[in-house]
């Protein structure tokens, strides 16, 4: 099965703060890394597939990138409602396995 | 609008069985490959199974697998979980997600709102 990494476990920031979390597959999975925001109680909201790619209603602020197995969200001006836990999942190969998540916290 | 509700969620005992249904509407069912992934508070997210669009293949994760069974009515537009010998570890909520077309594929885009399956004596 393919792992799922992602670093760091947890990160405290501020309101306009740029935040970048590091997701990495134990093997190739091309593009196909998706990303999920979860707050609780809440069923977790879908935001990036195909590493890159927004889904609709998701705001710009939010961007990912790819090298290799490494793979990068970035929330370029973090806001209040941005606070939860962050997945990354590869969807190449079944099992479609996640990451251990990233909470973030709002100083 | 697309929507999925899933049901039959409930507090089971060890080595019970639980069937949990997912009923879609807004979109076209019959297209679309389906799946199920679960939730808990300490473990995170944890992908379970998945079943194409005719539900002639599925693919489950290593530890459900031999245990759960995934099924669907195109007509009813509905998507099963057949859970059996139940176990503590598998207690969470129970999500039914949309996934791909042959043609179109923005994967794990719309999600229900869960189904809280408890697994306790």
């Amino acid at each position: 099965d393919i792992q799922m990494t992602q670093s760091p476990s947890s990160l405290s920031a501020s309101i306009g703060d740029r935040v970048t979390i590091t997701c990495r597959a134990s093997q190739t999975i091309s593009n196909y890394l998706n990303w999920f925001h979860l707050k609780p109680g809440k069923a977790p909201k879908p935001l990036m597939y195909a590493a890159s790619r927004l889904h609709s209603g998701v705001p710009s602020r939010f961007s990912g990138s790819e090298s290799g197995t490494d793979f990068t969200l970035t929330i370029s001006s973090l806001q209040p409602e941005d606070f939860g836990t962050y997945y990354c999942q590869q969807s190449y190969i079944s099992p479609f396995t996640f990451g251990p998540g990233t909470k973030v916290h709002i100083k | 609008e697309v929507q999925l509700v899933e049901s039959g969620g409930a507090l089971i005992q060890p080595g019970g069985s639980l069937r949990l249904s997912c009923a879609a509407s807004g979109f076209t069912f019959s297209d679309y490959w389906m799946h199920w992934v679960r939730h808990t508070p300490g473990k995170g997210l944890m992908w379970v199974s998945r079943i194409n669009s005719d539900g002639s293949s599925t693919n489950y994760a290593d530890s459900v697998q031999g245990r759960f069974s995934v099924s669907r009515d195109n007509v009813k537009k509905t998507v099963y979980l057949q859970m059996n010998t139940l176990r503590v570890e598998d207690t969470a909520v129970y999500y039914c997600v949309r996934g791909c077309t042959t043609t179109n594929c923005s994967p794990f885009d719309y999600w229900g709102q869960g189904a809280l399956v408890t697994v306790s004596s």
